[in-house]
C-alpha cells in the first residue's frame, strides 16, 4: 500500500532557509501536497505539485519533486517565527478510488 | 462561507458511552472526509463520501465506528461504545472534486475518553 514518510522534527533560526523532506512509495501518485497545521487548528493547504513537474515556486515556498527517488521537499526561504507549525506531505493515490494519504508530519521550530 | 464547521470542539466522556461528532461541510463541496489524528499514528483517513455516498471506509478502525451523511450539508461520526484508545482529534474536511482540489479542514473535535 501507499506510505508517506517524513522526519519528525526540524529546528532553524529565524531568517534561515528551512528544508522539509518527504518520501513516498506510490509511483502512480498524481498530485503531491504540502499542508501546514498550526497549534489547535486543522490542516491548511500550502501548495501542491503535479507529478509531471520537477519544481514549483510560490513566493517563499519552493517545492522540488524527484520522481525517480520518490522524494519531495519543501523549502521555506527567510523562515519566520510564524512559520512554526507541523508540515504534512501528502500524496494523491490514484489507484481505483482517489484518496489522499498524509505523512507523519514534521514539526518546524523557528528560533528567534 | 464560514468554512467547515465541527461540533463539539471538545468532548470528554467515559468509557462505554456513545459519542457523536458532527460536521457541516462548505456549501457546494461534494466530497467529505473524516480523519483522526493521534501522536502515535499521525493523521489517518477514516472514511470519505462523494455526493453523500460512502466511497471508502477502509480506514474505519472497527464496528464501533460508524459514519453517515444524510444530506449534502451534514455528516456524523459515531463511536459506540467509546474506549480510551479512541481519544484523539477528529477532523472533518470537504472539497469540491478531488485530486488537485484543496481539502478544507475544520478545526477538529478533541475527544477524550476516560
Amino acid at each position: 500500500g501507499e506510505d508517506v514518510e517524513q522526519s519528525l522534527f526540524l529546528s532553524v533560526r529565524e531568517g534561515d532557509s528551512s528544508v522539509i523532506n518527504c518520501t513516498y512509495t506510490d509511483s502512480s501518485s498524481t498530485y503531491l501536497y504540502w499542508y501546514k497545521q498550526e497549534p489547535g487548528a486543522g490542516l491548511q493547504l500550502l501548495t501542491y505539485i503535479f507529478s509531471n513537474m520537477d519544481m514549483k515556486q510560490d513566493q517563499r515556498l519552493t517545492v522540488l519533486l524527484n520522481k525517480k527517488d520518490k522524494h519531495l521537499s519543501l523549502r521555506i526561504a527567510d523562515t519566520q517565527t510564524g512559520d512554526s507549525a507541523i508540515y504534512f506531505c501528502a500524496e494523491n493515490f490514484s489507484g481505483g478510488y482517489q484518496k489522499v494519504t498524509f505523512g507523519t508530519g514534521t514539526k518546524l521550530q523557528v528560533i528567534p | 462561507d464560514a468554512g467547515v464547521i465541527q461540533s463539539p470542539r471538545h468532548e470528554v466522556t467515559e468509557m462505554g458511552q456513545e459519542v457523536t461528532l458532527r460536521c457541516k461541510p462548505i456549501s457546494g463541496h461534494d466530497y467529505l472526509f473524516w480523519y483522526r489524528q493521534t501522536m502515535m499514528r499521525g493523521l489517518e483517513l477514516l472514511i470519505y463520501f462523494n455526493n453523500n455516498v460512502p466511497i471508502d471506509d477502509s480506514g474505519m478502525p472497527e464496528d464501533r465506528f460508524s459514519a453517515k451523511m444524510p444530506n449534502a450539508s451534514f455528516s456524523t461520526l459515531k463511536i459506540q461504545p467509546s474506549e480510551p484508545r479512541d481519544s484523539a482529534v477528529y477532523f472533518c474536511a470537504s472539497s469540491f472534486g478531488i485530486g488537485q482540489e484543496t481539502q478544507y479542514f475544520g478545526p477538529g473535535t478533541r475527544l477524550l475518553v476516560l
